[in-house]
């Protein structure tokens, strides 16, 4: 158990579905982070908060739509997928952004299956 | 862009043998840091390594840093099957965001 609790832990939804991802971090950081794990590829970077504020939108499509109501809470609000979005969809967080070379803890993820 | 490299993608090694997986990254950091990914679970933080030169070690795992060649090591000494994961190094550029590059990640399967 690392301290970052993702839900659900799969989920299957149709293209026309709207569903959030949740995450929720027991660490005490400030900053966290929304990756794509797709199969074959490497992680890519979504979203990064820091102390609740965006701080990186990594050319994400607009039908995610992340959102950080404070620093141990970071949602990720999916509408409109693509099959192709259908991944793990892993979140993370560390005390301060990893410029000062902190370490990430990383959720289990949320296995995403869009149909 | 930054582009991190790793290989080999896939490696099957016996218990007991030692082997390195290199990790290659393409611009200037001196910011570097492995993980550790089991089938169907999250990623476990390996090392951070801050500076040229660095080197950790835990147990049967050591990563070191060469900032000069961009390119990284994690070398394990006499296998075992505990070890069996796939480990992703990250990279995150000199250049001022935050963004952190992950490798594809190595498939590494320890045979008894």
């Amino acid at each position: 158990e690392t301290g970052v609790t993702q839900t659900p832990r799969h989920l299957v939804m149709g293209m026309t579905n709207k569903k959030s991802l949740k995450c929720e971090q027991h660490l005490g950081h400030n900053a966290m982070y929304w990756y794509k794990q797709s199969a074959k590829k490497p992680l890519e970077l979504m979203f990064v908060y820091n102390f609740k504020e965006q701080t990186e939108n990594n050319s994400v499509p607009s039908r995610f739509s992340p959102e950080c109501p404070n620093s141990s809470h970071l949602f990720l609000h999916l509408h409109t997928l693509q099959p192709e979005d259908s991944a793990l969809y892993l979140c993370a967080s560390s005390q301060d952004p990893p410029g000062s070379g902190e370490k990430l803890f990383f959720g289990s993820g949320t296995q995403l299956s869009v149909l | 862009e930054l582009k991190v490299e790793q290989n080999p993608l896939f490696l099957s090694m016996q218990e007991g043998k030692n082997y390195t997986i290199y990790c290659n990254y393409s611009t200037t950091s001196d910011r570097l840091y492995w993980y550790r990914q089991d089938p169907g679970k999250s990623l476990e933080s390996l090392f951070v390594l801050l500076s040229n030169g660095a080197v950790k070690q835990e147990g049967r795992l050591m990563a070191s840093l060469d900032t000069k060649a961009r390119l990284s090591t994690l070398h394990i000494t006499a296998a075992v099957h505990d070890l069996s994961a796939t480990y992703f190094c990250a990279v995150l550029s000199n250049f001022g965001n935050e963004k952190l590059t992950f490798g594809t990640g190595t498939r590494l399967t320890i045979i008894p």
